[in-house]
């Protein structure tokens, strides 16, 4: 059973739109929520990580809003680009745990020209 | 360059054939980790290992085997167990296991049987 659920599933959006990936989890324990992009044929590379103590968080033009009563997390891609196609996960860890990560299913973005 | 490698990069496997994936890394990190991706299912973790000789099942370890004799080193065997053994597998390291560490992915082997 999986304890982060992700949706959508994919996504095509034009060059400037903002593609927003949403993430749920029930397990109040954890206390880290990172995102990964996935290019094709590559390893996952971690993008952003945001703690339940913060509602938001920007890097450069990907923001993470947190809400933690919903137990929500979503990302953004403002301005997004073609080069922004990718897939992305979300994750979540237990705090004081040896780091086991649970993985969301994975979003596939295409943002055309 | 301080990263992490995986070999080979395709990998095919017989029927009844045991195959061993490779993993290395150069961060002198002490965790790592072994992931099994599949389409629409994200990243499932087969197995992890904090320190030298010492390694952990993860929540699908059936059909495969481990070792960490070397800090740098995490070899997958896909045994013949494994019956659905067509994935794409993403090695992993951090600098140490616990907290908010961050997680490096290798690129990633992809095992077709033939």
């Amino acid at each position: 059973q999986q304890q982060v659920k992700q949706s959508p599933q994919s996504l095509i959006v034009q060059k400037g739109g903002i593609p927003i990936i949403n993430c749920a989890y029930e397990n109040t324990a954890f206390d880290y929520f990172p995102w990964y992009q996935q290019f094709p044929g590559k390893g996952p590379a971690l993008l952003i990580a945001i703690r339940p103590d913060v509602s938001e968080k920007k890097e450069g033009r990907f923001t993470i809003s947190f809400n933690k009563s919903a137990k929500q997390f979503s990302l953004h891609i403002m301005d997004s680009q073609p080069g922004d196609s990718a897939t992305y996960f979300c994750a979540a860890r237990e705090g004081n745990s040896w780091g086991k990560l649970q993985f969301g299913s994975g979003t596939q973005v295409v943002v055309t020209p | 360059d301080g990263g992490i490698t995986q070999s080979p990069k395709y990998l095919f496997r017989k029927e009844g054939q045991n195959v061993t994936l490779s993993c290395e890394q150069n961060l002198n990190h002490d965790a790592m980790y072994w992931y099994r991706q599949d389409p629409g299912q994200g990243l499932r973790l087969i197995y992890y290992s904090q320190i030298v000789n010492d390694f952990q099942k993860g929540d699908i370890a059936e059909g495969y085997s481990v070792s960490r004799e070397k800090k740098e080193s995490f070899p997958l065997t896909v045994t013949s167990a494994q019956k659905n053994p067509t994935a794409f597998y993403l090695c992993a390291s951090s600098i140490r296991p616990q907290g908010r560490e961050t997680q490096y992915f290798g690129p990633g082997t992809r095992l077709l049987v033939l």
